[in-house]
């Protein structure tokens, strides 16, 4: 099983409302992944946890917040964001096995819409 | 840095057509490639991989075979179906990356293919 899934599918916010996004896995991988997806575009990284702990922040603004309780969830926690910050929110997994190329496995997305 | 470049699309073919889709890529490593395929409003689904040169990758009727000679990593398919219709995405991560860059995948801009019945 490679399923990563992510709730909601779908939200709708004010640029004053907080909110977040919710991803979880089930495979023992010990590294997770946002990522911001824009039309037509090929995915941009956001954040890694690799051992629940943060290891990559790709100068991400911080009206976006991620957070790793446990090897299983992560989540990001929005706050005042803006328009443009309208998107697709891609969640992924790798296994970080040591000795064996990673390869990440994605989820189905959240479509964020910021009025 | 590592780079990726996908043929320019979008790609319109009838169905049982065969599918090319090129893949060139730059790396200072050794990377491990893979494509992924983006059905519409979906998340990206990984395709295929490969991780030493002359590795093929196959799914689902694609392949893409590593070469370390010319840098590509080409996906074929002998007969696409409408159901194909999708944007497919070429990637390489370098898994001797240390630091910052262990696991990050670097993609090409997308190849949008519709298939008409």
């Amino acid at each position: 099983d490679t399923e990563v899934t992510q709730t909601p599918k779908h939200l709708v916010m004010g640029m004053t409302n907080k909110k977040s996004l919710k991803c979880e896995q089930h495979m023992g991988h010990r590294a997770m992944y946002w990522y911001k997806q824009k039309a037509k575009k090929p995915p941009e990284l956001m954040f890694v946890y690799s051992y629940e702990k943060l290891s990559i922040n790709e100068s991400v603004p911080s009206r976006f917040s991620p957070e790793c309780p446990n090897s299983s969830l992560l989540n990001l926690h929005l706050h005042a964001l803006q328009p443009e910050d309208s998107a697709l929110y891609l969640c992924a997994s790798s296994p970080r096995t040591s000795g064996d190329p990673d390869t990440q496995y994605f989820g189905p997305g959240t479509r964020l819409t910021v009025l | 840095g590592d780079s990726v470049t996908q043929m320019e699309g979008p790609v319109t073919l009838s169905e049982e057509a065969f599918l090319t889709i090129n893949c060139t890529y730059t790396a200072t490593g050794y990377p491990s490639l893979f494509w992924y395929v983006q059905y519409p409003g979906e998340g990206l689904q990984l395709l295929l991989k490969a991780t030493k040169a002359d590795d093929k990758g196959s799914n689902k009727g694609f392949e893409a075979t590593y070469r370390k000679e010319t840098t590509s990593f080409h996906l074929e398919k002998g007969s696409v179906q409408v159901s194909d219709s999708a944007v497919y995405f070429c990637a390489l991560s370098d898994p001797w990356a240390g630091g910052t860059s262990y696991g990050k995948l670097t993609f090409g801009q997308g190849t949008i293919l519709t298939v008409h019945p």
